[in-house]
């Protein structure tokens, strides 16, 4: 089974509807991430919380929450979603520690089409 | 953070080495440097870091200069499978990662 996986896989939803992406991991690990990938274009951070009390904002936060539910579970919504949020989302999570050798572990993604 | 730049895109022949640059001439004293790729549209992959010295483990080297303002990493005997867009991240720790735009690699056989 994945490690961090990620539901809807795939969403089409209609400009002005509210959407929440779930994130789910068993790593075991405190931090968890959100971002999103254009086409053509890196991804870019949404949110990301470091452990269940603690919520930070990204570069790209604007018209998206989050929720941590648990250590495992972190989602993203789209409290009104419009059409050019329409992207490709990740989670990933990462250990507590602030080391270099930290890395991060990606969800397969969810591809989001708003019409 | 760093910026980086790599080139937009880049092919190799199968089997031999891929060696993809990453100029970083911003870097700090304190800051790694880290690679990651992503094939398709999959989520990205963690493939090496290193702060000065070069690194090497079961799938890349990491080649940093002596001044840090730039780094190679290298695949040693390209396959199909290591096509996909390669990202070169500078960054204090593994978190809050900047991904630039990448180097779309394609491997030709």
């Amino acid at each position: 089974d994945a490690d961090v996986t990620q539901t809807p896989r795939n969403r089409i939803t209609k400009t002005g509807k509210r959407i929440m992406l779930e994130c789910s991991q068993t790593k075991g690990h405190d931090r968890m991430y959100w971002y999103r990938q254009d086409p053509g274009l890196g991804l870019r951070l949404i949110y990301y919380s470091f452990d269940v009390k603690d919520i930070n904002k990204g570069e790209i936060s604007d018209g998206y929450s989050v929720s941590r539910q648990a250590q495992a579970k972190f989602s993203l919504s789209l409290e009104s979603a419009i059409p050019n949020q329409t992207a490709l989302y990740f989670c990933a999570t990462s250990d507590s520690a602030d080391a270099p050798d930290n890395e991060q572990f990606f969800g397969p993604g969810t591809r989001l089409t708003v019409l | 953070d760093a910026k980086t730049t790599q080139p937009p895109s880049m092919d190799c022949a199968e089997g031999r080495a891929a060696n993809l640059p990453c100029n970083h001439s911003t870097i700090s004293g304190n800051e790694y440097v880290y690679w990651y790729r992503q094939i398709h549209s999959q989520g990205p992959q963690y493939i090496i870091h290193g702060l000065k010295n070069n690194e090497t483990n079961e799938m890349a080297s990491l080649i940093i200069t002596e001044d840090r303002k730039s780094s190679t990493l290298i695949l040693p005997h390209a396959t199909l499978r290591d096509t996909a867009v390669y990202y070169c991240i500078v960054r204090r720790w593994a978190n809050n990662l900047f991904f630039g735009t990448g180097t779309r690699l394609t491997v030709i056989p």
